[in-house]
């Protein structure tokens, strides 16, 4: 049974360009999470979703960032006009329920650097 | 709103001994979960222990163990036997859903 899966590991973009960073959660799970762990802090909390919903996007930045989780398909989570401070690692985790008591799974990371 | 608080950035501890990396939270849920991770140098999150708040027993999962004190709203992680893969970032981490992370306690294992 195939764990999180995220891709790219590792991701260079220049300012100003896109990064997509890609995510497919556990085999049963439908349930996706987004966090970022800025160099030498803990991971912070970024959106939740649902196939084909976004149910929390609190965490997220209101400009340039956005995410989605189709039907059919990994999650996605974009980032446009890339500058330096977006450097960081992007942690996915699945979980096959909100509640409270469902540990959540995560992915390996997408390490982005902008230069 | 809720909060996860480690207020040790570093730790040492000699290999084989017993060690207890602090976490409080606060939250006005009555439901919860406390969860502690493991990040290695390698990057990857390791699930290692999970408490609910409304277990009556602390948890435990082979060396680990979870010292839950719900009335001062603490939830410490005690690692026994140290080894040195121990040696890595821990994060306590607390649950209504999403997750809320801790600052984190780099924890070193000497030989």
């Amino acid at each position: 049974n195939a764990g999180v899966m995220q891709n790219p590991r590792h991701l260079v973009r220049r300012r100003g360009q896109e990064a997509r960073l890609r995510c497919s959660p556990m085999k049963g799970h439908s349930h996706v999470y987004w966090y970022r762990q800025l160099p030498e802090e803990g991971l912070k909390f970024m959106v939740y979703l649902q196939k084909e919903n976004i149910i929390d996007e609190s965490g997220m930045p209101k400009e340039r960032f956005s995410a989605e989780f189709p039907k059919e398909g990994p999650s996605i989570l974009r980032i446009q006009q890339v500058v330096r401070g977006d450097s960081a690692a992007y942690f996915c985790a699945s979980s096959p329920s909100y509640e409270s008591s469902y540990e959540q799974y995560f992915g390996p990371g997408t390490r982005l650097t902008v230069t | 709103a809720q909060k996860i608080t480690q207020t040790q950035p570093g730790m040492f501890v000699q290999e084989k001994e017993a060690v207890t990396l602090d976490c409080t939270y606060d939250t006005s849920d009555q439901s919860y979960g406390l969860f502690w991770y493991k990040q290695p140098s390698s990057g990857e999150m390791i699930f290692l222990i999970y408490q609910g708040s409304y277990d009556e027993q602390n948890a435990t999962e082979g060396r680990y163990s979870l010292n839950f004190q719900k009335a001062r709203k603490s939830a410490n992680l005690v690692i026994s036997a140290s080894q040195l893969g121990d040696s890595a970032m821990y994060f306590c981490a607390m649950k209504g859903g999403k997750l809320i992370f801790g600052q984190g306690t780099e924890l070193s294992v000497k030989p």
